[in-house]
């Protein structure tokens, strides 16, 4: 099973400053990572598939980089919204695994 | 595409737990989309749980394999979970969601909002 290590576990920034979410994966799953992000009573909604993919309608502020073992998650101009627990989840292996969150706080 | 999960919120030990996804806005035996089940214990973690393909087919995970069975209503477009002899370590938000086929294959592109399952007596 594919582990996937995400730091830090909270974060705390104010709104219009950069949040960098890290992901790390226990073995290469090249590019097959994705991103959602879940506010509380809300369902999970995907930002970013293999790695740098924006989905539909996730603005420009959000990117993803990386592959084989290390990605990261750039949120760029914090908007209120974006105050969250992100997600990362690989999809190169079976069983799909998810990984453990990234609390991100307002300051 | 919207997705509600439905059912009760206490299950006791050794029991089945039992939860129901309904779908809207799209066929669950429409071609391209598997529909299946994820959950997020107390302290977060995620786990996906097995989902079943637009014919039928089903996918689970093997930690689960022998205690779960995903099955559907297509006259209901309606998607199931059954969770054989839980127990505390299964209390957690169970979510229904879509995921992609083929190439995109285990990216879930659509979820419920969740429902909360207690496992106690």
């Amino acid at each position: 099973e594919i582990v996937l290590t995400q730091s830090p576990a909270t974060l705390s920034l104010s709104p219009g400053e950069t949040a960098t979410l890290s992901c790390r994966a226990s073995q290469s799953i090249s590019n097959l990572l994705i991103w959602y992000r879940h506010k509380p009573g809300q369902a999970p909604r995907l930002l970013i598939y293999d790695a740098s993919n924006r989905a539909t309608d996730i603005p420009a502020r959000f990117s993803g980089s990386g592959s084989g073992t290390d990605f990261t998650l750039t949120i760029s101009s914090l908007e209120p919204e974006d105050f969250a627990v992100y997600y990362c989840q690989q999809r190169a292996g079976w069983p799909l695994t998810f990984g453990g969150g990234s609390r991100l706080e307002i300051k | 595409v919207q997705l509600r999960e439905s059912g009760p919120g206490l299950v006791k030990p050794s029991q089945t737990l039992s939860l129901t996804c309904s779908v809207s806005g799209d066929s669950i035996t429409s071609g391209g989309y598997w529909w299946g089940w994820i959950r997020q214990f107390p302290g977060k973690g995620l786990e996906w749980m097995g989902y079943i393909y637009f014919n039928g087919d089903t996918y689970y995970n093997p930690s689960l394999k022998s205690r779960l069975i995903v099955s559907r209503n297509t006259s209901k477009n309606e998607v199931s979970l059954q969770l054989d002899a839980v127990t505390a370590a299964d209390t957690a938000v169970y979510y229904c969601a879509r995921a992609l086929s083929g190439s995109y294959s285990g990216l879930f592109d659509s979820w419920g909002q969740g429902t909360l399952v207690t496992v106690s007596s």
